[in-house]
């Protein structure tokens, strides 16, 4: 099983639906991030938690939500979908103290 | 001015050939650098951690040149596996406190047979 594994991989929905983008993780770190990647703009933070209760937000917040359910889930939410939300997502975690980041496989978010 | 710059290419180069990439840096109190491999519709993966006295790891040398604001990847002897996109990225602190990781935006590698 991945360390850090992201559900769903792919999804098309609707301009307007609330979308949720899971990530959960088997190597025990504290600390984790949502990304997202459009072409030619590389990847850019949208919210960060360095722990259970702890809720950060990245450069490119507006439009999304996050819950730390757990230590080893931190879900993203697109309360009402718009297309330039069109993106591939990725979470990662890392480990308070070191530079590393571990990625998920992604997930492929398509609103039309 | 973009906070970390890389030529997007592509490269294509063919196997055996030496490659080397560039990526610069706009803020000074950059501390510390990476290169990460993804490969096309995967996640980023760390390749390597750039060093100050610069580091090599078999067939890959990192270079990072502070007063020029750069970092350098060497590939040598190219194989055909080695075709991905490099992402250079450049952590600095800010002054909440949070130690922010800025990613390029790669540069494609195409090495052909």
């Amino acid at each position: 099983d991945a360390d850090v594994t992201q559900t769903p991989r792919n999804r098309i929905t609707k301009t307007g639906k609330r979308i949720m983008l899971e990530c959960s993780q088997t190597k025990g770190h504290d600390r984790m991030y949502w990304y997202r990647q459009d072409p030619g703009l590389g990847l850019r933070l949208i919210y960060y938690s360095f722990d259970v209760k702890d809720i950060n937000k990245g450069e490119i917040s507006d439009g999304y939500s996050v819950s730390r359910q757990a230590q080893a889930k931190f879900s993203l939410s697109l309360e009402s979908a718009i297309p330039n939300q069109t993106a591939l997502y990725f979470c990662a975690t890392a480990v308070t103290g070191a530079n590393v980041l571990t990625f998920g496989a992604g997930s492929r978010l398509t609103v039309l | 001015r973009k906070e970390v710059e890389q030529d997007p290419g592509p490269f294509n180069v063919p196997e055996g050939a030496t490659v080397a990439f560039n990526c610069t840096y706009s803020n000074s109190a950059s501390q510390s650098f990476f290169w990460y491999r993804q490969d096309c519709r995967k996640e980023p993966k760390l390749l390597m951690s750039v060093y100050s006295s610069g580091n090599e790891d078999g067939r890959f040398t990192a270079q990072l040149n502070r007063a020029s604001q750069y970092i350098s990847l060497l590939i040598r002897d190219s194989k055909l596996s080695d075709s991905a996109t490099y992402l250079c990225v450049v952590k600095f602190g800010m002054n909440t406190g949070f130690q922010k990781l800025v990613f390029g935006t790669g540069t494609r590698l195409l090495v052909s047979p």
